[in-house]
């Protein structure tokens, strides 16, 4: 069956850099997108970015002079970078397949920007 | 961006009565396909958001038919029929016409 699951630190330093991976299983990355999306504690989704089935990106203008997402299709990996943390980058981070919209979403690791 | 304006923020519901949720948006989420692109998710308390209810109308898979979701080019309701205890958690619309996609401020349904 279809599965995302994000791995990653849950703390990380302010102006360091947020490092995540997307281990997916059950669907190929050279058929499918994936998003990342992330949400602060009690507000709501805000999308992040996406890697194409073909290997394109595309990312949310407000975040983009900071974000990068790459793949490895061998270990079925999607990997996402943010530089210039701050508090405000805190919150669950979740990383999603694109099919008919958003339609399978990981459990989300929880981020915390935090000295 | 586009702008999505949910109401109400939250809304208390009997089991076994119906519930209505409105989304509206800054632009028409018609495409030049005809493919109008407001989804609809549930976010039950501590878990990952679920799709309910795809290009405005169209049911997930597995999702129970006492949701269904109708609109226009920039107004939709999600309605719910028969409100289960299950079906607590904050609901959000979302779309996917252009890039950034956006979504909701959300709606929080609870059981009276």
């Amino acid at each position: 069956q279809v599965q995302l699951k994000e791995s990653g630190p849950g703390l990380v330093q302010p102006s360091e850099t947020l490092s995540l991976t997307c281990t997916v299983s059950g669907f190929s990355l050279t058929s499918y997108s994936v998003s990342w999306v992330r949400q602060p504690s009690g507000k709501g989704p805000e999308w992040m970015g996406r890697m194409w089935y073909d290997g394109d990106t595309a990312y949310n203008s407000a975040l983009k002079s900071r974000l990068s997402i790459s793949r490895d299709t061998s270990k079925n990996q999607v990997f996402l970078k943010m530089n210039s943390l701050q508090t405000d980058d805190t919150g669950t981070y979740y990383c999603t397949r694109v099919a008919t919209g958003l339609d399978y979403w990981g459990q989300g690791v929880m981020v915390t920007v935090s000295s | 961006d586009i702008v999505l304006t949910q109401a109400p923020l939250s809304v208390s519901v009997t089991p076994g009565e119906s519930a209505s949720i409105s989304c509206r948006s800054s632009k028409s989420l018609l495409s030049s396909k005809g493919i109008t692109s407001l989804y609809w998710y549930l976010q039950k308390p501590g878990k990952s958001p679920q799709l309910l209810i795809y290009r405005m109308s169209n049911l997930a898979s597995g999702v129970p038919d006492r949701f269904s979701g109708s609109g226009s080019e920039t107004d939709f309701t999600l309605k719910i029929s028969k409100v289960e205890t299950e079906d607590v958690g904050v609901y959000y619309c979302a779309q996917f016409l252009e890039y950034p996609l956006t979504f909701g401020s959300g709606t929080k349904l609870e059981i009276k």
